[in-house]
């Protein structure tokens, strides 16, 4: 039982680059959740979605797209990469119901670097 | 909407000394409280929360964490720290009438033990 696992650990991108960040989760948990952490800020919220086929936008979603085909993949992209998305990302899952009180599964987080 | 203040971003303490890490918040409503600890190169995991009841909740590896709701508080405490518990510590709050849970967290408190 592998929790919720995140592709790549790294990455190192330029300004105007593409890239597609892979959350997975083996939990069964209906909802998963993208966030990004920078010093001093805690983690915010980019989207999250409750269950196969939905998203919905989060506190900081601009310049990000996610997708949820199958219920245990969460796909994080960033179509044109700028220097403020540096930051690392971290994927989370919760429990079926999703309510406010559920426990929310961390991933190990991606540092991503857009020079 | 909600906020969480985290007063101090660094707490430095010998072992076996206490320890309070303090966190406040902003809520015009009720509110779930959490704690949630990241120990370096990890996620964050789950470390204790507070949904209704006794406001004094325990963790298994000995932090404590009591709610008042007239201060707006949710401070963690923990009699005496060991080096494994160097980490950073997230407070966080969700609102109990979301359907789906959106933490908002604080700017984080990073604990270093000092042997």
């Amino acid at each position: 039982n592998a929790g919720v696992t995140q592709t790549p650990k790294f990455r190192v991108l330029k300004t105007g680059q593409s890239m597609t960040l892979l959350c997975a989760q083996d939990m069964n948990h209906e909802y998963m959740y993208w966030y990004r952490q920078d010093p001093g800020m805690g983690l915010r919220l980019i989207h999250y979605s409750v269950g196969e086929g939905t998203t919905a936008k989060g506190e900081v979603p601009d310049g990000y797209n996610v997708s949820r085909l199958k219920k245990q993949n969460f796909l994080l992209g960033l179509e044109s990469a700028a220097p403020s998305q540096t930051s690392v990302y971290f994927c989370a899952s919760s429990y079926f119901a999703g309510g406010p009180e559920d426990t929310q599964y961390f991933g190990p987080g991606t540092r991503l670097t857009v020079l | 909407a909600q906020s969480v203040t985290q007063l101090d971003s660094q707490v430095p303490v010998f072992e076996e000394a206490p320890v309070e890490l303090r966190c406040n918040y902003s809520s015009s409503v009720s509110v779930y409280l959490f704690w949630y600890v990241q120990y370096p190169n990890q996620g964050l995991q789950l470390l204790l929360k507070y949904l209704s009841g006794s406001t004094l909740v325990k963790s298994i590896n000995g932090f404590e964490a009591e709610f008042n709701k007239s201060q707006t508080s949710f401070h963690l405490r923990k009699p005496s720290v060991h080096i494994s518990d160097t980490a950073e510590y997230f407070c966080a709050v969700s609102d109990p009438f979301r359907g789906a849970q959106k933490l908002v967290f604080g700017q984080g408190t990073r604990l270093t033990i000092n042997p």
